[in-house]
């Protein structure tokens, strides 16, 4: 079984769509989980970053996490074709950055 | 120049070529990594360096060879390469010594590699 499971998609939605991005995930000792997009021929960038179990928004995205269930979620409210890419979960025990476990990536595509 | 630079942006190399891949960082940071990425794969960590000593190496084939003469400089030398080694190769910076685990790389753009 991989520590981290990821639908690699692709998923197609309509501009102004909300978008759904999940992983699972089998360690229960993770304890920091984040989401990198990545667009075409680029690196992937940080997007977001939560620390353990909960919420968290940053204008129209939101990241969720359910530890109970070993589940994170990405959430995009009102899609735009910007928001075209790639997008990987990524988590890691703490302490040390290097640790950091992907998932294989869910490729989004946001059609206008 | 600004952020992780990566020479060169594409590589093509025949099974017995020898080859080098450059990244160099201008954040300041003192860790650098080396990611494999390929098709419908997760990032596959190779490398890590802090303070420009070895401190990760994840059972990668002795064919691939790291060097960091510093902080800023990361090497990827290649030679022998196989065709299942075609992939995009990421170098990555951060700063560690803060113990938060925020998990925050910076990457640059890539090396995609084609081994023929």
């Amino acid at each position: 079984q991989k520590e981290v499971e990821q639908d690699p998609g692709p998923l197609s939605v309509p501009e102004g769509a909300i978008v759904s991005l999940n992983c699972t995930y089998s360690n229960s000792a993770f304890q920091y989980f984040m989401w990198y997009r990545q667009y075409s021929r680029k690196g992937p960038e940080l997007l977001m970053y939560t620390y353990s179990s909960g919420n968290k928004e940053d204008g129209r995205f939101t990241a969720q996490v359910d530890k109970s269930s070993k589940y994170i979620s990405l959430f995009i409210r009102d899609s735009q074709p910007s928001d075209s890419a790639t997008y990987l979960c990524a988590m890691s025990y703490g302490g040390a950055t290097n640790k950091l476990i992907f998932g294989t990536g869910t490729l989004l595509a946001v059609q206008p | 120049e600004t952020g992780v630079t990566q020479t060169p942006r594409h590589l093509v190399m025949g099974m017995t070529n020898k080859k080098s891949l450059k990244c160099e960082q201008h954040l300041g940071h003192n860790a650098m990594y080396w990611y494999k990425q390929s098709a419908k794969k997760p990032l596959e960590l190779m490398f890590v360096y802090n303070f420009k000593e070895q401190t990760e190496n994840n059972s990668v084939p002795s064919r691939f060879s790291p060097e960091c003469p510093n902080s800023s400089h990361l090497f990827l030398h290649l030679h022998t390469l196989q065709p299942e080694d075609s992939a995009l190769y990421l170098c990555a910076s951060s700063q560690e010594g803060g113990g938060s685990g925020t998990g925050e790389l910076f990457f640059g753009e890539g090396s995609r590699l084609t081994v023929l």
